[in-house]
């Protein structure tokens, strides 16, 4: 089974530009989740997709958004770009069934995004 | 509000030797999963093993399993019979009943030298 997928792996964009992430979901798999990886704030979770619908968010700025599409696969965008975007984000699926504290979430390889 | 404390920034072991990550947490919800990931170099984060709160025994996964102290509020990973492909940064993350949203320790780096 072919396992997470994100595109591109690589980004360089300059300041106020937007960008969007491509997240392929493990077959099967309904939960998408985004999290936001930089040396100074570690790993912070963005949001989570699930059916659709935005299910859980965490604390970041309405510029940064994100989508999931029927087939399960999402897209993050973010707008006005920043310096302090610069980071790897790393998208995760998971079967989404059962108790949520048990459902393991497998990762994909990350977008580095690098922000001029 | 859900907590990871990872306090080994750094550990060096040598090649074949055990070698155990601390990891404590704190939550006040009586349902949860505790989760060991694996991130080398590339970035990739790999899911290694599993423990739920629930769970009498501890964990294991071939050369890891996970010391997990409920009273203590501990999730230590042991890997046994290191490998030089295991340096890599190793975190532990927790699940509550609130959605899929892992919070994350802050990681350890850990090397393994001949």
């Amino acid at each position: 089974k072919a396992g997470v997928t994100q595109t591109p792996r690589y980004l360089i964009k300059t300041r106020g530009q937007q960008v969007t992430l491509s997240c392929s979901p493990i077959s099967g798999h309904r939960s998408v989740s985004w999290y936001q990886q930089t040396p100074g704030q570690g790993l912070q979770f963005l949001f989570e997709y699930f059916s659709e619908t935005q299910r859980n968010k965490g604390n970041f700025p309405g510029r940064f958004s994100g989508r999931q599409f029927s087939n399960s696969r999402s897209e993050m965008n973010v707008s006005t770009l920043e310096l302090g975007d610069s980071a790897l984000y790393l998208c995760a699926s998971s079967l989404a069934v059962g108790g949520s504290y048990t459902d393991t979430q497998y990762f994909g390889p990350g977008t580095r995004l690098t922000v001029l | 509000a859900q907590k990871i404390t990872q306090t080994q920034p750094g550990m060096f072991v040598q090649e074949k030797e055990a070698v155990t990550l601390d990891c404590t947490y704190d939550t006040s919800d009586p349902s949860y999963g505790l989760f060991w990931y694996k991130q080398p170099s590339s970035g990739e984060m790999i899911f290694l093993i599993y423990q739920g709160s629930y769970d009498q025994q501890n964990a294991t996964e071939g050369r890891y399993s996970l010391n997990f102290q409920k009273a203590r509020k501990s999730a230590n990973l042991v890997i046994s019979a290191s490998q030089l492909g295991d340096s890599a940064m190793y975190f532990c993350a927790m699940l509550t009943g609130g959605g899929n949203k892992l919070t994350f320790g802050t990681g350890t780096q850990l090397k393994v030298e001949l």
